[in-house]
């Protein structure tokens, strides 16, 4: 596709749901990463894969935190029994290649609101 | 502690005025420092990535410089159209999970 899309747009969860979040890359990029912005802040890191390996995964805030990208394409970022706290934007990054610190190219974010 | 601030938090010009904002860094081992531009309810774009000291680079009305321990944004008679949340992020180290982005700056551009 033309750029990095995610799905849903926005999530409206109950506290302890669980919810799936969808990441589809631009075609063909390599290295695939998520990313959780709190209002009024910048993003911060969660996790990357580099094809369908999960090379870091340092910045998940909690086991209830998982993530995967089975094929090396679409990646899902699932969060067990939510909470309050895990209401954010969460953003997904692809870039072409492996190589550390290339710049990359976001999506529009899925907007979760835990009640 | 490693870490990236931006400064000012916000930022209100009228068109035309020119000014700059500012990214410092306390980072072992730089890798790259990069700009993003951020639009209400889209993902960060890129802008620009600087490697080493004395760097710049230009894009329209903007242009980025980099020292050992900060980067400016400058914005030469900014339109409305260039308000938005600027991000700046510091790749250091060897992982690609290393990238660190400030807080951002909101410029507002008033006509």
């Amino acid at each position: 596709g033309a750029g990095v899309s995610q799905s849903p747009r926005y999530k409206v969860a109950k506290r302890g749901q669980d919810v799936a979040l969808r990441c589809d890359p631009i075609s063909g990029h390599v290295s695939l990463f998520w990313y959780q912005q709190a209002l009024g802040q910048g993003p911060e890191f969660l996790t990357y894969f580099q094809n369908e390996a999960q090379l870091d995964k340092s910045g998940l805030p909690s086991d209830r935190f998982f993530a995967e990208r089975p094929e090396g394409s679409v990646s899902t970022l699932k969060i067990q029994r939510t909470q309050q706290e895990d209401s954010a934007v969460y953003l997904c990054a692809s870039s072409s290649s492996g190589q550390p610190g290339e710049k990359l190219f976001f999506g529009s974010g899925t907007q979760l609101s835990v009640l | 502690e490693d870490q990236v601030t931006q400064s000012p938090e916000a930022l209100r010009l009228q068109e035309g005025e020119s000014s700059s904002l500012n990214c410092s860094y306390t980072v072992s081992g730089l890798r790259g420092l990069f700009w993003y531009r951020q639009d209400p309810g889209k993902g960060p774009e890129f802008l620009f990535t600087l490697y080493s000291a004395g760097e710049e680079k230009e894009k329209e009305r903007l242009k980025a410089t980099l020292t050992k321990k900060e980067s400016f944004l400058h914005i030469t008679a900014p339109k409305p159209e260039d308000s938005a949340t600027y991000l700046c992020a510091v790749h250091y180290g060897g992982s690609q999970g290393n990238l660190i982005f400030g807080k951002g700056t909101k410029l507002s551009v008033k006509p």
